[in-house]
Protein backbone atom coordinates (compact mmCIF):
# COMPACT_ATOMS: atom_id res chain seq x y z
CA UNK A 1 0.00 0.00 0.00
CA UNK A 2 1.39 3.74 -0.46
CA UNK A 3 2.73 5.55 2.74
CA UNK A 4 2.63 8.61 0.87
CA UNK A 5 -0.76 10.27 -0.63
CA UNK A 6 -0.37 13.56 -2.85
CA UNK A 7 -2.68 16.39 -3.10
CA UNK A 8 -3.26 17.60 -5.69
CA UNK A 9 -3.23 14.93 -8.06
CA UNK A 10 -3.57 17.23 -11.05
CA UNK A 11 -1.88 20.97 -11.25
CA UNK A 12 -2.15 23.21 -13.85
CA UNK A 13 -0.81 26.54 -13.55
CA UNK A 14 1.34 29.99 -15.73
CA UNK A 15 4.89 30.88 -15.71
CA UNK A 16 5.72 32.63 -13.01
CA UNK A 17 3.06 31.38 -10.61
CA UNK A 18 3.72 28.93 -6.90
CA UNK A 19 2.93 25.45 -6.77
CA UNK A 20 2.75 23.53 -4.10
CA UNK A 21 1.67 19.98 -3.31
CA UNK A 22 0.93 18.13 -0.20
CA UNK A 23 1.53 14.81 1.03
CA UNK A 24 0.25 12.42 3.53
CA UNK A 25 1.92 9.59 5.09
CA UNK A 26 0.80 7.34 7.66
CA UNK A 27 3.45 5.92 9.76
CA UNK A 28 6.63 7.27 11.69
CA UNK A 29 9.60 8.59 9.98
CA UNK A 30 13.24 9.53 10.22
CA UNK A 31 13.45 11.40 6.99
CA UNK A 32 11.08 12.13 3.82
CA UNK A 33 12.56 13.31 0.25
CA UNK A 34 10.52 14.66 -2.95
CA UNK A 35 11.41 13.63 -6.30
CA UNK A 36 10.64 14.41 -10.17
CA UNK A 37 10.32 12.69 -12.86
CA UNK A 38 10.25 13.53 -16.38
CA UNK A 39 7.23 12.40 -18.45
CA UNK A 40 8.20 8.27 -18.36
CA UNK A 41 11.62 8.90 -17.33
CA UNK A 42 14.26 8.20 -14.31
CA UNK A 43 13.37 10.36 -11.05
CA UNK A 44 15.62 13.11 -9.79
CA UNK A 45 15.84 13.45 -6.47
CA UNK A 46 14.87 17.10 -5.69
CA UNK A 47 15.09 17.34 -1.41
CA UNK A 48 15.29 15.18 1.37
CA UNK A 49 13.92 16.57 4.61
CA UNK A 50 15.00 15.12 8.04
CA UNK A 51 12.06 13.97 10.44
CA UNK A 52 13.70 16.72 12.87
CA UNK A 53 13.64 19.44 10.62
CA UNK A 54 10.42 21.57 10.12
CA UNK A 55 11.41 23.51 6.58
CA UNK A 56 14.20 23.15 4.37
CA UNK A 57 15.22 25.17 0.93
CA UNK A 58 16.66 24.40 -2.10
CA UNK A 59 16.57 27.13 -4.71
CA UNK A 60 13.04 27.80 -5.79
CA UNK A 61 12.31 24.77 -3.92
CA UNK A 62 11.01 25.31 -0.32
CA UNK A 63 10.23 21.97 1.81
CA UNK A 64 7.96 21.51 5.05
CA UNK A 65 7.54 19.05 7.30
CA UNK A 66 5.01 18.63 9.89
CA UNK A 67 5.36 15.62 12.14
CA UNK A 68 2.48 15.96 14.50
CA UNK A 69 0.16 16.08 11.41
CA UNK A 70 2.07 13.43 9.19
CA UNK A 71 2.25 16.04 6.16
CA UNK A 72 4.69 17.86 3.67
CA UNK A 73 4.25 20.11 1.71
CA UNK A 74 6.48 21.31 -1.74
CA UNK A 75 6.17 24.58 -2.86
CA UNK A 76 7.80 25.88 -6.16
CA UNK A 77 8.15 29.40 -6.52
CA UNK A 78 8.40 31.47 -9.51
CA UNK A 79 7.19 28.07 -11.91
CA UNK A 80 8.71 27.56 -15.33
CA UNK A 81 7.77 25.56 -18.15
CA UNK A 82 10.65 23.16 -17.64
CA UNK A 83 9.03 22.16 -13.79
CA UNK A 84 6.42 20.35 -15.60
CA UNK A 85 6.32 17.17 -14.30
CA UNK A 86 5.40 14.33 -12.00
CA UNK A 87 6.34 15.54 -8.07
CA UNK A 88 6.58 11.91 -5.80
CA UNK A 89 7.05 11.95 -2.09
CA UNK A 90 8.80 9.45 -0.77
CA UNK A 91 9.08 7.77 3.20
CA UNK A 92 11.44 5.12 3.94
CA UNK A 93 10.04 1.20 3.89
CA UNK A 94 12.01 0.60 7.26
CA UNK A 95 14.91 1.51 9.83
CA UNK A 96 16.80 -0.57 7.64
CA UNK A 97 17.68 -0.14 4.22
CA UNK A 98 17.12 2.54 1.49
CA UNK A 99 13.24 1.10 0.18
CA UNK A 100 11.24 4.12 -0.32
CA UNK A 101 7.18 3.84 -0.32
CA UNK A 102 6.18 6.49 -3.22
CA UNK A 103 2.98 8.15 -3.40
CA UNK A 104 0.99 8.21 -6.16
CA UNK A 105 2.68 11.74 -7.58
CA UNK A 106 0.97 15.37 -8.32
CA UNK A 107 1.41 15.98 -12.12
CA UNK A 108 2.07 20.08 -12.32
CA UNK A 109 1.61 21.30 -15.88
CA UNK A 110 3.25 24.48 -16.33
CA UNK A 111 2.18 26.53 -19.34
CA UNK A 112 3.67 29.57 -20.93
CA UNK B 1 30.69 10.10 -12.55
CA UNK B 2 28.33 7.96 -14.73
CA UNK B 3 25.01 7.80 -13.33
CA UNK B 4 22.92 4.40 -12.92
CA UNK B 5 22.62 2.87 -16.37
CA UNK B 6 19.75 0.13 -17.06
CA UNK B 7 19.82 -1.97 -20.23
CA UNK B 8 18.00 -3.09 -22.43
CA UNK B 9 15.95 0.60 -22.09
CA UNK B 10 13.00 -1.64 -23.85
CA UNK B 11 12.00 -4.42 -23.95
CA UNK B 12 9.61 -6.84 -25.63
CA UNK B 13 8.32 -10.01 -24.38
CA UNK B 14 5.64 -12.70 -24.53
CA UNK B 15 3.46 -14.13 -22.02
CA UNK B 16 4.86 -17.09 -20.59
CA UNK B 17 8.46 -16.02 -21.49
CA UNK B 18 11.48 -14.74 -18.82
CA UNK B 19 13.05 -11.58 -18.75
CA UNK B 20 16.20 -10.55 -17.35
CA UNK B 21 17.23 -6.71 -16.60
CA UNK B 22 20.09 -5.26 -15.84
CA UNK B 23 21.59 -2.17 -13.29
CA UNK B 24 25.11 -0.93 -12.85
CA UNK B 25 25.04 1.57 -10.02
CA UNK B 26 27.08 4.85 -9.63
CA UNK B 27 30.93 3.89 -9.02
CA UNK B 28 31.15 3.15 -5.31
CA UNK B 29 27.33 2.94 -4.47
CA UNK B 30 26.62 -0.06 -2.73
CA UNK B 31 23.26 0.08 -2.34
CA UNK B 32 20.49 -1.00 -5.26
CA UNK B 33 17.18 -0.32 -5.05
CA UNK B 34 14.13 -1.41 -7.91
CA UNK B 35 11.14 -0.52 -8.39
CA UNK B 36 8.12 -1.19 -10.78
CA UNK B 37 6.14 1.70 -12.11
CA UNK B 38 2.90 1.01 -13.79
CA UNK B 39 -0.30 3.75 -14.52
CA UNK B 40 -2.65 1.96 -11.81
CA UNK B 41 -0.22 0.70 -9.14
CA UNK B 42 2.14 3.70 -9.41
CA UNK B 43 5.81 3.00 -8.16
CA UNK B 44 6.14 0.40 -5.97
CA UNK B 45 9.28 -1.29 -4.72
CA UNK B 46 10.49 -4.51 -5.69
CA UNK B 47 13.77 -5.21 -3.51
CA UNK B 48 16.42 -3.77 -2.23
CA UNK B 49 20.22 -4.68 -2.27
CA UNK B 50 23.33 -3.99 -0.06
CA UNK B 51 26.80 -5.79 -0.03
CA UNK B 52 25.00 -8.70 -2.32
CA UNK B 53 22.07 -9.26 0.15
CA UNK B 54 18.85 -9.13 -0.42
CA UNK B 55 17.74 -6.86 2.81
CA UNK B 56 14.36 -5.92 2.03
CA UNK B 57 11.75 -7.25 -0.66
CA UNK B 58 8.31 -5.91 -1.79
CA UNK B 59 5.26 -7.60 -1.64
CA UNK B 60 5.69 -9.29 -5.57
CA UNK B 61 5.15 -12.82 -6.18
CA UNK B 62 8.34 -14.88 -6.31
CA UNK B 63 8.49 -14.78 -10.28
CA UNK B 64 10.23 -11.84 -9.47
CA UNK B 65 13.71 -12.21 -8.27
CA UNK B 66 16.78 -10.87 -8.06
CA UNK B 67 20.39 -10.35 -7.23
CA UNK B 68 23.24 -8.12 -6.93
CA UNK B 69 27.28 -8.99 -7.66
CA UNK B 70 30.18 -8.55 -6.09
CA UNK B 71 30.46 -5.07 -8.15
CA UNK B 72 27.24 -3.75 -6.92
CA UNK B 73 25.14 -4.50 -10.29
CA UNK B 74 22.71 -5.73 -9.83
CA UNK B 75 19.96 -8.06 -12.18
CA UNK B 76 16.35 -8.69 -11.76
CA UNK B 77 14.68 -11.61 -13.22
CA UNK B 78 10.66 -11.78 -13.89
CA UNK B 79 9.53 -15.71 -15.13
CA UNK B 80 6.72 -16.78 -16.41
CA UNK B 81 5.76 -12.72 -17.45
CA UNK B 82 2.08 -12.10 -17.43
CA UNK B 83 0.28 -8.98 -19.28
CA UNK B 84 0.43 -7.28 -16.27
CA UNK B 85 4.12 -7.20 -15.99
CA UNK B 86 4.28 -4.77 -18.39
CA UNK B 87 5.70 -1.72 -16.90
CA UNK B 88 8.75 0.43 -16.62
CA UNK B 89 11.05 -1.08 -14.03
CA UNK B 90 13.38 1.74 -12.38
CA UNK B 91 16.68 0.77 -10.92
CA UNK B 92 18.21 3.23 -7.91
CA UNK B 93 21.74 3.29 -6.32
CA UNK B 94 22.40 4.81 -3.05
CA UNK B 95 26.01 5.27 -1.51
CA UNK B 96 25.13 3.93 1.38
CA UNK B 97 22.58 1.58 2.97
CA UNK B 98 20.20 3.79 4.68
CA UNK B 99 17.56 6.05 3.86
CA UNK B 100 19.23 9.03 4.85
CA UNK B 101 21.46 9.36 1.37
CA UNK B 102 19.20 10.06 -1.79
CA UNK B 103 18.82 7.53 -4.29
CA UNK B 104 19.82 8.26 -8.25
CA UNK B 105 17.64 6.28 -10.35
CA UNK B 106 18.40 5.02 -13.77
CA UNK B 107 16.36 5.72 -17.08
CA UNK B 108 14.39 2.69 -16.63
CA UNK B 109 13.52 0.12 -18.78
CA UNK B 110 10.02 -0.29 -20.52
CA UNK B 111 9.11 -3.50 -20.41
CA UNK B 112 5.94 -4.72 -22.41
CA UNK B 113 4.33 -8.30 -22.48
CA UNK B 114 2.15 -9.32 -25.43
Amino acid sequence: SQQGEEDPQALSIQEGENATMNCSYKTSINNLQWYRQNSGRGLVHLILIRSNEREKHSGRLRVTLDTSKKSSSLLITASRAADTASYFCATPLNQAGTALIFGKGTTLSVSS
Amino acid sequence: KAGVTQTPRYLIKTRGQQVTLSCSPISGHRSVSWYQQTPGQGLQFLFEYFSETQRNKGNFPGRFSGRQFSNSRSEMNVSTLELGDSALYLCASSLEGNSAYEQYFGPGTRLTVT
